[in-house]
């Protein structure tokens, strides 16, 4: 059974980046498949933030795009989320997940809840 | 751009069967995807590609997708189903998930 745990700061100060690691159990994530990440706002939906593709290339959901970074640590079956500059309407629950190729987020992390404040 | 449109809540009395919907324009020409998500909890793949189920859950739950309405079906509804349920699917034009705004299911 593939699990995902994120990791990081719950508390971010505004301006600052959030930097959050999702550690991957049973599966190789230089494997295949995608890694992503998706975040929601307390009382409020999904929003996808990027995945990180088995091919090496990144894609970040446009309204996030100019402040984040995905990156992969193969050699700790790792990938990792920055986010700078980071605002209230910043505070979420952030989840870890693995994608199937324009399918499916398969499995989730847990999630983690990250707030924003000074 | 897609915008999947989910009716914000619904509610059923146990033992009922409930449809909860994810509209958008020839969505049946896409593959949709459905979450469930209990309180405080991560969400959870109930159905993938339209129809299929992962195993491990029930088969009381039931999906179909065809023209502009995909929906979530689940029979025989337990107190255990009350959750928050999201559909999504791929837009190949800007390649990236669309998610609906989700449906909360209350048992009564």
């Amino acid at each position: 059974q593939v699990q995902l745990q994120e990791s990081g700061p719950g508390l971010v100060k505004p301006s600052e980046t959030l930097s959050l690691t999702c550690t991957v159990s049973s599966y190789s994530i230089s494997s295949g498949y995608n890694w992503g990440w998706i975040r929601q706002a307390p009382g409020k939906g999904l929003e996808w933030i990027g995945n990180f593709y088995r091919g090496g290339s990144t894609k970040y959901n446009p309204s996030l795009k100019s402040r984040v970074v995905i990156s992969v640590d193969t050699s700790k079956n790792q990938f990792s989320l920055k986010l700078n500059s980071v605002t209230a309407a910043d505070s979420a629950a952030y989840y870890c997940a693995r994608h199937r190729e324009s399918g499916p987020f398969d499995y989730w992390g847990q999630g983690t809840l990250v707030t924003v404040s000074s | 751009s897609y915008v999947l449109t989910q009716p914000p809540s619904v509610s059923v009395a146990p033992g009922e069967t409930t449809r909860i919907t994810c509209v958008e324009n020839n969505i049946g020409s896409k593959s949709v995807h459905w979450y469930q998500q209990k309180p405080g909890q991560a969400p959870v793949m109930v159905i993938y590609y339209d129809t299929k189920r992962p195993s491990g859950i029930p088969e009381r739950f039931s999906a179909s997708n065809s023209g502009n309405t995909a929906t979530l079906t689940i029979t025989g509804v337990e107190a255990g189903d009350e959750a928050d349920y999201f559909c999504q699917m791929w837009d190949n034009a800007s390649d990236h998930p669309v998610f609906g705004g989700g449906t909360k299911l209350t048992v009564l």
